[in-house]
């Protein structure tokens, strides 16, 4: 246990909706990292941040932006929630070398 | 382009005979290499991992093995247990760790009692 937490754990949104998730880390950890899991693709990296307020593309950033505006939280937003946005997100965090994941948020885009 | 290749996308074993799960990779850059386990409804867990001045790596069940000239690394659980029933991710990344990840598209291993 990496001292994660995501929210919400289960979501289920319209399309067009803005939506926002959020990843909490209480060790200190630099780098925090987007992820989401999708049947066939293992998991993609959607965004990272190597710290405050410095953020970066993943392989899969289209239709998604990042925040982060201190160590210790990684805000996630779908700006206009789309079908093919419907996954499991999870958050990792890394100080280097392995990374530890969140539990994880079950994103439904109806 | 998938970089990482996990290409048997399931595996059965009997309780207590070697699982074997394999990976390959394209990218040469590639130095770090890690293994994942995943349960339904958690987030992936950190097994093991070896770095490319390595060939082997063993933590008590779990052995991962490198061949860089064939760009192959391997998972070896002995005894497979019960347990050991998930879903397992090879991931790799550059400058030993100190860079992104990417992971395979995972194999599903049942373990038979």
């Amino acid at each position: 246990d990496a001292g994660i937490t995501q929210s919400p754990r289960h979501k289920v949104t319209e399309t067009g909706t803005p939506v926002t998730l959020r990843c909490h880390q209480t060790e200190n950890h630099r780098y925090m990292y987007w992820y989401r899991q999708d049947p066939g693709h293992g998991l993609r990296l959607i965004h990272y941040s190597y710290g405050v307020k410095d953020t970066d593309k993943g392989e899969v950033s289209d239709g998604y932006s990042v925040s982060r505006s201190k160590t210790e939280d990684f805000l996630l937003t779908l700006e206009s929630a789309t079908s093919s946005q419907t996954s499991v997100y999870f958050c990792a965090v890394t100080n280097g070398g392995e990374q530890y994941f969140g539990p994880g948020t079950r994103l439904t885009v109806t | 382009d998938q970089q990482v290749k996990q290409n048997s996308p399931s595996l059965s074993v009997q309780e207590g005979r070697i699982s074997i799960l394999n990976c390959d990779y394209t990218n040469s850059m590639f130095d770090y290499f890690l293994w994942y386990k995943k349960y339904p409804a958690e987030g992936p867990t950190f097994l093991i991992s070896i770095s490319s001045i390595k060939d082997k790596n063993e933590d008590g069940r779990f052995t991962v093995f490198l061949n860089k000239s064939a760009k192959h690394l391997s998972l070896h659980i002995v005894p497979s247990q019960p347990g050991d029933s998930a879903v397992y991710f090879c991931a790799a990344s550059g400058n030993f760790g100190n860079e992104k990840l990417t992971f395979g598209t995972g194999t599903r291993l049942t373990i038979i009692p």
